[in-house]
């Protein structure tokens, strides 16, 4: 299995463009997870699904991001316009996870996203 | 809600000395408890995890963490540190979420550094 795999790995844009960040998740995982890394927050969970249904994006921090998951190899991460203070590492992971046992997250490489 | 607490953002260890790396978490259920790796410009990655069997868990490379239930405690050890090892570890804990599955909570991380 190839893991968890992330595009773009890097991503520069200017602020007020739309940046849309990819994520397939390992085949068969029922899970998917959207988190972000910052120096200042550390790791914030944003959003997650189940069976390609969000459950809880509590954790998104404006309208101005948005998460879909069309299918279940597949989910995008958009923010739209973007601004300076959402520069992080994006990662997406995905988890099997049966009744009340967790078998752990797979996380992938991430997204470095840079809003000039 | 679930919480864990890392004590110490920055250890530093001699190559080949003991590498000990705190976590307490909070719970008021039996916790699911992890610790994942992260290597420079790298997804995390599961180390082990506690799932109410042994209270003394073997992942890879070499590290354990001991569950204490009196201490609420799940520290990381490595009885030798390797120059591989330096990274930043997470800590994170498990709660069932509603709608089903399982929602990480990661504690804020420990930059491990090892010095010749």
């Amino acid at each position: 299995d190839a893991g968890v795999i992330q595009s773009p790995r890097h991503e520069v844009t200017e602020m007020g463009q739309e940046v849309t960040l990819r994520c397939k998740p390992i085949s068969g995982h029922d899970y998917l997870f959207w988190y972000r890394q910052t120096m200042m927050r550390g790791l914030e969970l944003l959003i997650y699904f189940n069976n390609n249904v969000p459950i809880d994006d509590s954790g998104m921090p404006e309208d101005r991001f948005s998460a879909k998951m069309p299918n279940a190899s597949f989910s995008t991460l958009k923010i739209q316009p973007s601004e300076p203070r959402d520069s992080a590492v994006y990662f997406c992971a995905s988890s099997l996870s049966a009744g009340a046992t967790n078998y752990g997250y797979t996380f992938g490489s991430g997204t470095r996203l840079t809003v000039v | 809600a679930q919480s864990v607490t890392q004590l110490g953002s920055h250890v530093s260890v001699s190559e080949g000395a003991l590498v000990l790396l705190r976590c307490n978490y909070s719970s008021s259920v039996p916790p699911y408890l992890f610790w994942y790796v992260q290597y420079p410009n790298q997804g995390l990655q599961l180390l082990l995890k506690y799932t109410s069997a042994a209270t003394l868990v073997k992942g890879i490379n070499g590290f354990e963490a001991e569950f204490k239930k009196s201490e609420t405690s799940f520290h990381l050890t490595k009885p030798s540190a390797h120059m591989s090892d330096a990274a930043e570890y997470f800590c994170a804990v498990s709660e069932p979420r509603t709608g089903g599955g399982n929602k990480l909570t990661f504690g804020t991380g420990t930059q491990l550094k090892v010095e010749l």
